[in-house]
């Protein structure tokens, strides 16, 4: 089945960029999405982008795809202290499930 | 209200309890997902309904028994829980053609 793979642990410094890896095996993933989740909350869409684009740009966030390699990232400008949180990577396949396969999260700690 | 609403967010029980979590969506959507999350442990799809019928369930013990009497509405029942099922209990809603998954607050359950 399809797998999505992302560190667990990141630690930057407040102000500094954040990047934020995740693989996937899916040759046929249509969309590729990255969620949040806050302390005590549930996961919120960030961004998406479709697999037939290479970056996607949203104030703070790039979203860069490598299809080649099935390699997503998600940069974040600028990084806050409220961007402590658990941020997931997904994919979507294109072979008509509507489920998408969520990675384990990587927990992002942002230090003054 | 809107979005996806959860109760209780808090329960704790012991293992010759039952108990039922509750998810409500306002979202118009036709499908509702209960996912399992616990520490250091992958998101875990547990049950998926589509217009009421349910699509997916992956090897969920019995103890856990879905029920979906209308779109809106999902309840996950609980009987004879173990200690290993303590965990938070997220739902989700989403249209059934890959778009994005809206997920409540989640219901933290500890099982005593």
């Amino acid at each position: 089945g399809e797998d999505v793979e992302q560190s667990l642990f990141l630690s930057v410094r407040e102000g500094d960029s954040s990047v934020i890896n995740c693989t996937y095996t899916d040759s046929s993933s249509t969309y590729l999405y990255w969620y949040k989740q806050e302390p005590g909350a549930g996961l919120q869409l960030l961004t998406y982008i479709f697999s037939n684009m290479d970056m996607k740009q949203d104030q703070r966030l790039t979203v860069l795809l490598n299809k080649k390699d099935k390699h997503l990232s998600l940069r974040i400008a600028d990084t806050q202290t409220g961007d402590s949180a658990i941020y997931f990577c997904a994919e979507l396949s294109g072979g008509g499930s509507y489920i998408p396969t969520f990675g384990r999260g990587t927990s992002l700690i942002v230090h003054p | 209200e809107t979005g996806v609403t959860q109760t209780p967010r808090h329960l704790v029980m012991g293992m010759t309890n039952k108990k039922s979590l509750k998810c409500e969506q306002h979202l118009g959507h036709n499908a509702m997902y209960w996912y399992k999350q616990s520490a250091k442990k992958p998101l875990e799809l547990m049950f998926v309904y589509n217009f009421k019928e349910q699509t997916e369930n992956n090897s969920v013990p019995s103890r856990f028994s879905p029920e979906c009497p209308n779109s809106s509405h999902l309840f996950l029942h609980l009987h004879t829980l173990q200690p290993e099922d303590s965990a938070l209990y997220l739902c989700a809603s989403s249209q059934d053609d890959g778009g994005e998954l809206f997920f409540g607050e989640g219901s933290r359950l500890t099982v005593l």
